[in-house]
């Protein structure tokens, strides 16, 4: 069984359309995340939801829009996608946000902006 | 501004050398840190924490932390060419902050 699944695993698309991504977990973690990880490796926090509560919102372009319509799924709308939007989005989920450390990641999203 | 600094690399050790890898960080306040391991590819996996001075051992990884000197690294004993990966060091700085800070990542080679 896969503990966080992402849906689609790529995505490409041209500059000005709007897209999804969406997450799932299945280990009764209360808190999720997402993270955007650049061409570089580098991995940054986007967002996270607590129990359906948004907990952390990163300096992110208004274009990208985070909904958890409950809190074992966390789905992000991007609008009017950018060149720069192109990287690797991971969604992770953890027991609660007080135990941060250990969080599983999803396969990725790729997603591909022309 | 938290910042993780992390040597890019790539690193090249040989097949059963120890591989050092490296983090600095920036806020001296910081209390947990972490080793997760990422294959190309893939979605990073959690490998080590640590939240005081010294050493932890689990098999052949090791983690090491200074506080006074704001850094901490992972050994890794007898490395496998299955090691190769990039390793991401990621600190929790506590507060309520409730989000991890990553590195870059240090890509690790292992030569057979």
């Amino acid at each position: 069984d896969t503990a966080v699944s992402q849906t689609p695993k790529y995505l490409v698309t041209q500059m000005g359309n709007d897209k999804s991504i969406k997450c799932e977990q299945n280990l009764g973690h209360d808190t999720m995340y997402w993270y955007k990880q650049d061409s570089k490796k580098f991995l940054k926090i986007m967002f996270s939801y607590n129990n359906k509560e948004l907990i952390i919102n990163e300096t992110v372009p208004n274009r990208f829009s985070p909904k958890s319509p409950d809190k074992a799924h966390l789905n992000l709308h991007i609008n009017s996608l950018e060149l720069g939007d192109s990287a690797v989005y991971f969604c992770a989920s953890s027991q609660d946000r007080a135990n941060l450390y250990e969080q599983y990641f999803g396969p990725g999203t790729r997603l591909t902006v022309t | 501004q938290k910042e993780v600094e992390q040597n890019s690399g790539p690193l090249s050790v040989p097949e059963g050398a120890i591989a050092s890898l490296n983090c600095t960080y920036s806020d001296r306040g910081s209390q947990s840190f972490f080793w997760y391991r990422q294959y190309s590819g893939k979605s990073p996996e959690l490998i080590m924490f640590i939240y005081s001075n010294g050493d932890k051992e689990d098999g052949r990884f090791t983690a090491q932390l200074n506080k006074a000197s704001q850094y901490v690294s992972l050994l890794i004993r007898d490395s496998q060419p299955s090691d190769s990966a990039t390793y991401l060091c990621a600190v929790y700085s506590g507060a309520g902050s409730y989000q991890l800070t990553f590195g870059k990542g240090t890509k690790l080679s292992v030569i057979p």
